[in-house]
């Protein structure tokens, strides 16, 4: 069972405009989330991180949102550029040092 | 729906012994990929294969070696373990390029 989950598969934004990706989960036992990069035949990246004592975390041009009644978390991406275009994953920490990994949205900044 | 199977999740093995990890992609998938996440470190890609053909290489050391098998399983072989070695090795599955869906990992403990 998938207990973190990205709905959607693939997103397009214009060059300069906001990305937003977002990232749903289950297990209210999740306390850190992060979310990393992956460009093709290249393992992940990481980009940001957010405990769960907070509700944002903000590095650059990348501004992680966690809204934990929700059990959601969204990554900003600011203005967006096209070397940004890759998938990208959100992945939540469980217990035992066990991360779940969501399915990863495809992003195409659009020059 | 089917997910990606690791085996085992735990395991514990010495110094200069011998580890096998075993991955089951999601079915239909023709492409797995090995990842290495040391404590407090991003994951590192290993290796991967695409229909039983090795496809691409990363931070792989000798020591290790990994195949695809006919039913598309694979198998990440570790010899001469080092404590350094010590990692949550996570396997991947994709239909082609394509998303990445993780297994749960394989966190391997070497004293």
């Amino acid at each position: 069972d998938q207990q973190v989950k990205q709905n959607s598969p693939s997103l397009s934004v214009q060059e300069g405009r906001i990305s937003i990706l977002n990232c749903d989960y289950t297990n209210s036992m999740f306390d850190y989330f992060l979310w990393y990069k992956k460009y093709p035949a290249e393992g992940p990246t990481f980009l940001i991180s957010i405990s769960s004592i907070k509700d944002k975390n903000e590095d650059g041009r990348f501004t992680v949102f966690l809204n934990k009644s929700a059990k959601h978390l969204s990554l900003h991406i600011v203005p967006s550029q096209p070397g940004d275009s890759a998938v990208y994953f959100c992945a939540a920490l469980g217990t035992g040092n066990q991360f779940y990994f969501g399915t990863g949205t495809s992003l195409t900044v659009i020059p | 729906a089917a997910g990606v199977i690791q085996s085992p999740r735990h395991l514990i093995k010495e110094k200069r012994e011998t580890a096998t990890l075993k991955c089951y992609p999601i079915p239909r998938h023709d492409t797995v990929y090995w990842y290495q996440q040391g404590p407090g470190q991003d994951p590192q890609f290993l290796i991967s294969f695409y229909e039983k053909m090795q496809s691409d290489k990363g931070s792989i050391p000798d020591r290790f070696s990994a195949q695809q098998f006919s039913d598309y399983h694979s198998e990440l072989n570790m010899s001469s373990l080092e404590l350094g070695d010590s990692a949550l090795y996570f396997c991947a599955s994709s239909q082609g390029p394509d998303t990445q869906y993780f297994g749960p990992g394989t966190r391997l403990t070497v004293l």
